[in-house]
C-alpha cells in the first residue's frame, strides 16, 4: 500500500517558468513533509519541509504547499533553470512513526 | 566537510557470501538510516537508528542486520546476500529526527549473481 504518491512520473517545463510537482498522501498520522532533490549517481539532497501546522513554507525559489483536508502537497520552483534538472521525491513522517516514507518521485526537466 | 560517507561505491558479490557496506557521518548526527532505491519503487526505508545501541526497523527489513556501537558508524550487514537485494543503497543521517531532513551518501551499487 502506497502511503506516498507521486502520480507524475515526468515533467518538462521552459527555462523561467513556474514547475509544480505534486504529491498525495494517505496516512492521516503523517505530520511533517519534505521534498529531495536527487542528481544521478548522487544521493538525495534536503531542500525544503513543511510541517503539519502551517500550509505554506518558502526558501528562496521554493515553496511547499501543504492542503490537509485534501493530504496533498506540492512543491512549486520559481523561476525555473536548468541546474534544477533532477528527479524529486516526496516523503512523510510523523512524531509517532518509525519511518521516513517516500514517494516513487518526478523527472523534471528544465529546457533553456 | 560536512559529509556522509559509504563504501564501497560499487560492489559485485555472489549469492550467500556474507558482506558489510560501511557508513560513516562526521557531523555527531543523533539518526542514521539505511535506505535502498529500486527502478519504479522508490526509497524504501530499511532500518534505522536513533543513537548508539537504538535500532529499529524501517519498510524492507528482511536479509539485513545493522549496528549503531558508535554514534557516527552505521554498517549494513547482509548475512546471506540473495539476488532480490541487488540495488542501490543510501545512507543517511539526521541530527534529531526523520523531520529534520536528512544528509545522504553518495550510495553503493550491490549487484548479487
Amino acid at each position: 500500500d502506497q502511503q506516498v504518491k507521486q502520480n507524475s512520473p515526468s515533467l518538462s517545463v521552459q527555462e523561467g517558468r513556474i514547475s509544480i510537482l505534486n504529491c498525495d498522501y494517505t496516512n492521516s498520522m503523517f505530520d511533517y513533509f519534505l521534498w529531495y532533490k536527487k542528481y544521478p549517481a548522487e544521493g538525495p539532497t534536503f531542500l525544503i519541509s513543511i510541517s503539519s501546522i502551517k500550509d505554506k513554507n518558502e526558501d528562496g525559489r521554493f515553496t511547499v504547499f501543504l492542503n490537509k483536508s485534501a493530504k496533498h502537497l506540492s512543491l512549486h520552483i520559481v523561476p525555473s533553470q536548468p541546474g534544477d534538472s533532477a528527479v524529486y521525491f516526496c516523503a512523510a513522517t510523523s512524531s509517532g512513526y518509525s519511518t521516513l516514507t517516500f514517494g516513487k518521485g518526478t523527472m523534471l526537466l528544465v529546457s533553456p | 566537510e560536512a559529509q556522509v560517507t559509504q563504501n564501497p561505491r560499487y560492489l559485485i558479490t555472489v549469492t550467500g557470501k556474507k558482506l558489510t557496506v560501511t557508513c560513516s557521518q562526521n557531523m555527531n548526527h543523533e539518526y542514521m538510516s539505511w535506505y535502498r532505491q529500486d527502478p519504479g519503487l522508490g526509497l524504501r526505508q530499511i532500518y534505522y537508528s536513533m543513537n548508539v545501541e537504538v535500532t529499529d526497523k524501517g519498510d524492507v527489513p528482511e536479509g539485513y542486520k545493522v549496528s549503531r556501537k558508535e554514534k557516527r558508524n552505521f554498517p549494513l550487514i547482509l548475512e546471506s546476500p540473495s539476488p532480490n537485494q541487488t540495488s542501490l543503497y543510501f545512507c543517511a543521517s539526521s541530527l534529531s529526527g526523520h523531520h529534520r531532513g536528512y544528509t545522504f551518501g553518495s550510495g553503493t551499487r550491490l549487484t548479487v549473481v
